[in-house]
């Protein structure tokens, strides 16, 4: 079946760092992809997706590029803030349903 | 536009008793989800529902059912609580699931703390 593998947290970074977090995905056919970001006491909400192979998907400094040969979506941006802090989910949708990864926590210190 | 609401926010049971979460979404969306979050294991699926009137399992249904009252409206209820259901439980809505397989974002309420002691 599907399922998607991110890279496993928490992940720790200072203000102004790189950040990377890894997400690779088994499925057939084309599915869509998703970053979900989820703050504390919140329910989860869409940071960014896309839909095809090639795409870039970008938002709020964010950035993921849908790479079929190499299946994977891994999630970028350039300078963290603090208010970035939160635990961030890849996923995929397929055959009306959804596929989440276990999520990644981060973490933002000043 | 509330977007997903869920009622209780937090919830006590003993084992063996019966409740019902509640959700709602206001945005015509024809597909909702129930899903479980548990520490280190993402969310899963509990039951999902792709238009009014239908219902599907989702990954983890034993110990719940579902019932799509209405298109806004999709309630969950655990007949016979036990501990292994303490967990946060989301409910999330999308635009649609289409024959082709592809599912558009979904939207999440804040979701409901539960308890079974």
């Amino acid at each position: 079946g599907d399922s998607v593998t991110q890279m496993e947290g928490p992940v720790t970074l200072s203000e102004e760092a790189f950040l990377t977090i890894n997400c690779t995905y088994t499925a057939t056919g084309y599915p869509s992809l998703f970053w979900y970001v989820q703050y504390p006491g919140e329910g989860l909400q869409l940071l960014l997706k896309a839909t095809k192979a090639d795409d870039k998907g970008s938002n709020k400094g964010f950035e993921a590029t849908y790479r079929k040969e190499t299946t994977s979506f891994h999630l970028e941006k350039g300078s963290v803030q603090v208010s970035d802090s939160a635990v961030y989910f890849c996923a995929l949708s397929r055959s009306s349903k959804s596929t989440f990864g276990d999520g990644t926590t981060l973490t933002v210190k000043p | 536009n509330a977007g997903v609401t869920q009622t209780p926010k937090f919830q006590v049971l003993k084992t063996g008793q019966s409740m019902t979460l509640q959700c709602a979404q206001d945005m015509n969306h024809n597909s909702m989800y129930w899903y479980r979050q548990d520490p280190g294991m993402g969310l899963r699926l509990i039951y999902y529902s792709a238009s009014e009137g239908t219902t599907d399992k989702g990954e983890v249904p034993n110990g719940y059912n579902v019932s799509r009252l209405n298109k806004r409206e999709f309630s969950l209820r655990l007949e016979s609580a036990a501990p292994s259901q303490t967990s946060v439980y989301f409910c999330a809505s999308s635009v649609e699931a289409r024959g082709d397989g592809y599912t558009d974002t979904q939207y999440f309420g804040p979701g409901t703390r539960l308890t079974v002691l």
